[in-house]
């Protein structure tokens, strides 16, 4: 157990739906990351969040955003959903902003499907 | 940009057989260099990392040594189990940046 928690597990949804999947860091960690595994595109990175700021963004589209909370949890939104966007959507934290000496700790994902 | 590339998979190996995962790494500056793992179902497990030039980590018997000469970071185990099956991805995080580049994750079969 890494101690980054998601919810929910599972999420089942329509074409051009919104869904909102949360995120709760390992105690004590400052920055949330989210990352998207997908068949065709392995894992990516979206986007970063430090203490409430977003600091990185990835390969994130213009339909999905994301904040943090001042009790550091996440929530990433994704909107006008497509059936591309069927992924595994995976939350990480680590303690501080230094991604190349810090360690990303997993959460078990949010499994993603667009019908 | 920065890059990982992994050996194709699937990987099928006898219990107690040597393993070898290779990994090659392109960046621009000193990147930390990471092997997580992915049982089936689950999240991803970080399970050894090395943040500089010839640093080995190693954890459950798995090691692997940051070569920057040969910008490689390949994943050893000398006697794998059924437990081992997996799939497994090596990373890098450069100094600089806010993120882990992934390579595109090698699927691990040990048959018993």
């Amino acid at each position: 157990d890494s101690g980054v928690t998601q919810t929910p597990k599972h999420l089942i949804t329509a074409t051009g739906q919104r869904v909102t999947l949360r995120c709760s860091p390992r105690s004590g960690d400052l920055s949330v990351y989210w990352y998207q595994q997908s068949l065709d595109q392995g894992l990516q990175f979206l986007i970063q969040y430090y203490n409430g700021e977003e600091r990185a963004k990835g390969n994130i589209l213009e339909r999905f955003s994301a904040q943090q909370f001042p009790d550091l949890h996440s929530e990433l939104n994704l909107s006008s959903l497509e059936l591309g966007d069927s992924a595994l959507y995976f939350c990480a934290s680590s303690p501080s902003t230094s991604g190349g000496l810090d360690t990303q700790y997993f959460g078990p994902g949010t499994r993603l499907t667009v019908l | 940009g920065d890059s990982v590339t992994q050996m194709e998979g699937p990987v099928t190996l006898s219990e107690e057989a040597f393993l070898t995962i290779n990994c090659t790494y392109t960046a621009t500056g000193y990147p930390s260099l990471f092997w997580y793992v992915q049982y089936p179902g689950e999240g991803l497990q970080l399970l050894l990392k090395a943040t500089k030039a010839d640093d080995k980590g190693s954890n459950k018997g798995f090691e692997a040594t940051y070569r920057k000469e040969t910008t490689s970071f390949h994943l050893e185990k000398g006697s794998v189990q059924v437990s081992d099956s997996a799939v497994y991805f090596c990373a890098l995080s450069d100094r600089g940046a806010q993120k882990l580049v992934f390579g595109q994750g090698t699927r691990l079969t040990i048959n018993p």
